[in-house]
Parts: C-alpha cells; sequence; structure tokens
C-alpha cells in the first residue's frame, strides 16, 4: 500500500523569498509517480508539477522545483520567489501508473507582503 | 485549454436523499475519479472508472454509492441515501489514454447534507 506524510501542517514565507514543503512516501513498487497539487482557497486542485520516478532528474516548473529523494522515499517541493497568489493548501501524491492518487494530509502556506 | 467541468458548484440536501453529481471530463480523456474532500481533512480516492466499469473502488464507496456515465460526455456519483457524513467537497478528476498517470481535477461539488 502506498503512503503518503506531510510533517508540516502550516508555513510561512515572505515574499520573493523562497519555501520548501517536505513530503514523504512509502511504497514497495519501482514505478510510480509524485506529484504536488495546490489548493487555493477556491478549493479548485491545481496540479503544480509532477514527476516520474524512473527519471533522476529534478522536474521544474517555472518557479516550482522538486527535489526527488528515491532512496529516502523524500519529495519536497522548493517555491522561488513567493508570491501572494501561492498562498494555499498544497498536497503531495503519490500514484501507480494509471491507478488511484494518494494524498497526503497537506501544508497550509501563507505568503505574506 | 480544455477543462473538467462539475455542477452543480453546492449541492444542499437533507439526510436520507439522492443526490446525482455530475462531471463532464476533458474530451479525449478515457479515465475517470471521484475523490472526496471532507472539510479540514486529506483528499481520499472513491472510485475509478474506465471502458465502461469500475476499476477499483475504496471502502468508502459502499452500496449508497453508484457511479454511471450515462453517454458520451458526462461522468455521475450518485449517492443513493445521504447522510450526515457524507459532507464534503466531491472532486471529479480524469486522465488521457497516453498519460494516464496525470489527473486533471474539476472545480469540485460542497454537499451539504443536513
Amino acid at each position: 500500500a502506498q503512503t503518503v506524510t506531510q510533517s508540516q501542517p502550516e508555513m510561512s514565507v515572505q515574499e520573493a523569498e523562497t519555501v520548501t514543503l517536505s513530503c514523504t512516501y512509502d511504497t514497495s513498487e519501482n514505478n510510480y509517480y509524485l506529484f504536488w497539487y495546490k489548493q487555493p482557497p477556491s478549493r479548485q486542485m491545481i496540479l503544480v508539477i509532477r514527476q516520474e520516478a524512473y527519471k533522476q532528474q529534478n522536474a521544474t516548473e517555472n518557479r516550482f522545483s522538486v527535489n526527488f529523494q528515491k532512496a529516502a522515499k523524500s519529495f519536497s517541493l522548493k517555491i522561488s520567489d513567493s508570491q501572494l497568489g501561492d498562498t494555499a493548501m498544497y498536497f503531495c501524491a503519490s500514484s501507480l501508473y494509471g491507478n488511484k492518487l494518494v494524498f497526503g494530509a497537506g501544508t497550509i502556506l501563507r505568503v505574506k507582503s | 485549454e480544455p477543462e473538467v467541468t462539475q455542477t452543480p458548484s453546492h449541492q444542499v440536501t437533507q439526510m436520507g436523499q439522492e443526490v446525482i453529481l455530475r462531471c463532464v471530463p476533458i474530451s479525449n480523456h478515457l479515465y475517470f475519479y471521484w475523490y472526496r474532500q471532507i472539510l479540514g481533512q486529506k483528499v481520499e480516492f472513491l472510485v475509478s472508472f474506465y471502458n465502461n466499469e469500475i476499476s477499483e473502488k475504496s471502502e468508502i464507496f459502499d452500496d449508497q454509492f453508484s457511479v454511471e456515465r450515462p453517454d458520451g460526455s458526462n461522468f455521475t456519483l450518485k449517492i443513493r441515501s445521504t447522510k450526515l457524513e457524507d459532507s464534503a467537497m466531491y472532486f471529479c478528476a480524469s486522465s488521457d489514454p497516453v498519460n494516464t498517470d496525470t489527473q486533471y481535477f474539476g472545480p469540485g461539488t460542497r454537499l451539504t447534507v443536513l
């Protein structure tokens, strides 16, 4: 069974600074996918970034990047140049190919001006 | 850019009533999912659907729940006799036949059971 753990219930960061959100996971599979989803106050679930476990290179999407440590089963999200619009709940999730997403408990990120 | 849509955005119902939540997945997608999120809690998987049948369901998805793809565009979740604890945000998601790992979510339906 897959499990995803986010140990930081809340984080805050000053506008324009960098913040890192932590995520660890557990799976017995070798081929899997990892994701970060953003949920703003509107409660829409927005895909931020995805990582394929068989790729060693860390995924990046503009100001968002991940630090994927497969041996440690760690998948952290780094947000650079934080903006007020980044304020949201962030969920880490994992899935096996074509299967359900398993989510962590989420981290509330507040960006302060 | 194509997106998943859901209706209604908010549904209020009395305990014991039936509700149907509707979703229109992205048009070329073949894999469909329902998730729910009780306020303040994590997002939980309910059911996945492919080729007109359920491919996986969670223990939450009991006999009170059913899913259907009545035509080529809609994907529905029915709760036969709602309970107070069914109050939650319900999300529909879909993925395409090539990148089945990446699921795109609709905006959700907030269900309130009184």
